[in-house]
């Protein structure tokens, strides 16, 4: 079974532009939640989604956005970027009503 | 808020030797406790998890322990190899939630060959 993929891998933005990563779960999973990871603030939650529905929701302001799809394919979003967005994307995906999730491998954005 | 947090953020050990990773937790109601490893370049792996009504749980070459009295877990493992050399996170998940994870800040051990 494929894992989690997340394209693009790598990425370079310039303030004020706005990004959409892409992450596509493993088979049969419906629930997929976004990280943010940086040396500063570690894993952080971003929000997480099941059945194209937000069940989740972390601290970060509006400007990040996501959305699944009804194959359970997840983007998000992050409008006006700044400086401090500059981070590894993580995406995981699990069955509903478990607690193991399986990441992929990130896309890793830089802003200038 | 409450979070998770690591008391050692970098471990360097000899191969072979024993590995033990500490970790701190603040929420009294969290009930599942997970450990990730994650690798230069890629995302977080499972290693092994423990719910709260167990001390200690054992995998292949790694065990938990926890300690709910001092909010206490610790990951143990056995004869270190160079392929263990990563940064390991503690999770906790809080409870009644599946989808509510908190992440600790990570270790990075660094096996010595």
């Amino acid at each position: 079974k494929a894992g989690v993929t997340q394209t693009p891998r790598y990425l370079i933005k310039t303030r004020g532009q706005q990004v959409t990563l892409s992450c596509s779960p493993i088979s049969g999973h419906r629930s997929v939640s976004w990280y943010q990871q940086t040396p500063g603030q570690g894993l952080q939650f971003l929000f997480e989604y099941f059945s194209e529905t937000q069940r989740n929701k972390g601290n970060f302001p509006g400007r990040f956005s996501g959305r699944q799809f009804s194959n359970s394919r997840s983007e998000m979003n992050v409008s006006t970027l700044e400086l401090g967005d500059s981070a590894l994307y993580l995406c995981a995906s699990k069955l509903s009503a478990t607690y193991e999730q399986y990441f992929g491998p990130g896309t890793r954005l830089t802003v200038t | 808020g409450e979070s998770v947090g690591l008391h050692l953020p970098t471990l360097s050990v000899q191969e072979g030797d024993n590995s033990i990773i500490n970790c701190a937790y603040s929420n009294s109601a969290s009930d599942y406790f997970i450990w990730y490893k994650q690798e230069s370049g890629k995302g977080p792996q499972f290693i092994i998890d423990i719910r709260s009504n167990m001390d200690k749980r054992q995998g292949q070459r790694v065990t938990v322990l926890l300690n709910k009295t001092v909010k206490h877990l610790s990951l143990q493992i056995a004869a270190t190899q160079p392929g263990d050399s990563a940064v390991y996170f503690c999770a906790e998940n809080i409870a009644t939630s599946y989808d509510k994870v908190i992440f600790g800040p990570g270790t990075s051990l660094s096996v010595i060959p």
